[in-house]
């Protein structure tokens, strides 16, 4: 079971959008709607903000974005704010089989 | 309000063993498998195992399978990581997770513990 193929960078200006890719399988990301993606600032507890491919949990902004083409998921930030600099990773069910889940390599977003 | 918090992290000598607990909060615990996930420095998130709420399915990635266990007790809303043979490369940060009734996600986490390895 690979890990998710992710950016390990993507860098934008305050109000910019940006698009972080998550690059799976037929297997995972392909056969499931079921990609989460988790914002992680350092030393804090990473916090969902996608799940099920496309929906906000309650209390996440909506310049938070998800989408999915195929094996390919995506997460969007809009309107890039300072505080939205942090690592984000996207998460796909795999299935019952020998591991349940499986996780992106993480990307740092960078706020010019 | 959901609450996870880890304890048991410190510092342990290569080939030793380590305990982590997670106490839960705010949720009915038993209806809800868990997760361990680490953060090595420098790295990204790694899964290290996953019990199913009442504690008889358990995952494993190969990475820790044979060295690591998993168990909860329910009556106590806690969850614990029983790490043995410890290596350096086990050094990380340890965070408890609770997973969505129906195991759609993974939707809280915890602060995480720290655990390292070295002599």
């Amino acid at each position: 079971q690979s890990a998710l193929t992710q950016p390990a960078s993507v860098s934008g200006s305050p109000g910019q959008s940006i698009t972080i890719s998550c690059a799976g399988s037929s297997s995972d990301v392909g056969s499931y709607n079921l990609v989460s993606w988790y914002q992680h600032h350092p030393g804090k507890a990473p916090k969902l903000i996608i799940c099920e491919d496309t929906k906000r949990p309650s209390g996440v902004s909506n310049r938070f974005s998800g989408s999915k083409s195929g094996n390919t998921a995506s997460l969007t930030i809009s309107g890039l704010q300072p505080e939205d600099e942090a690592d984000y990773y996207c998460c796909s069910y795999a299935g019952s089989s020998a591991f349940p889940y499986v996780l992106g390599t993480g990307t740092k977003v960078t706020v010019l | 309000e959901v609450q996870l918090v880890e304890s048991g992290g410190g510092l342990v000598q290569p080939g030793g063993s380590l305990r982590l607990s997670c106490g839960a909060s705010g949720f009915t615990f038993s209806s809800h498998a868990m997760t361990w996930v680490r953060q090595a420095p420098g790295k990204g998130l790694e899964w290290v195992s996953i019990i199913s709420g009442s504690g008889i399915s358990t995952y494993y990635p190969d990475s820790v399978k044979g060295r690591f266990s998993i168990s909860r007790d329910n009556s106590k809303s806690t969850v614990y990581l029983h790490m043995n043979s410890l290596r350096a490369e086990d050094t990380a940060i340890y965070y408890c997770a609770k997973i969505q009734e129906n195991w759609n996600d993974v939707d809280y986490w915890g602060q995480g513990t720290l655990v390292t390895v070295s002599s």
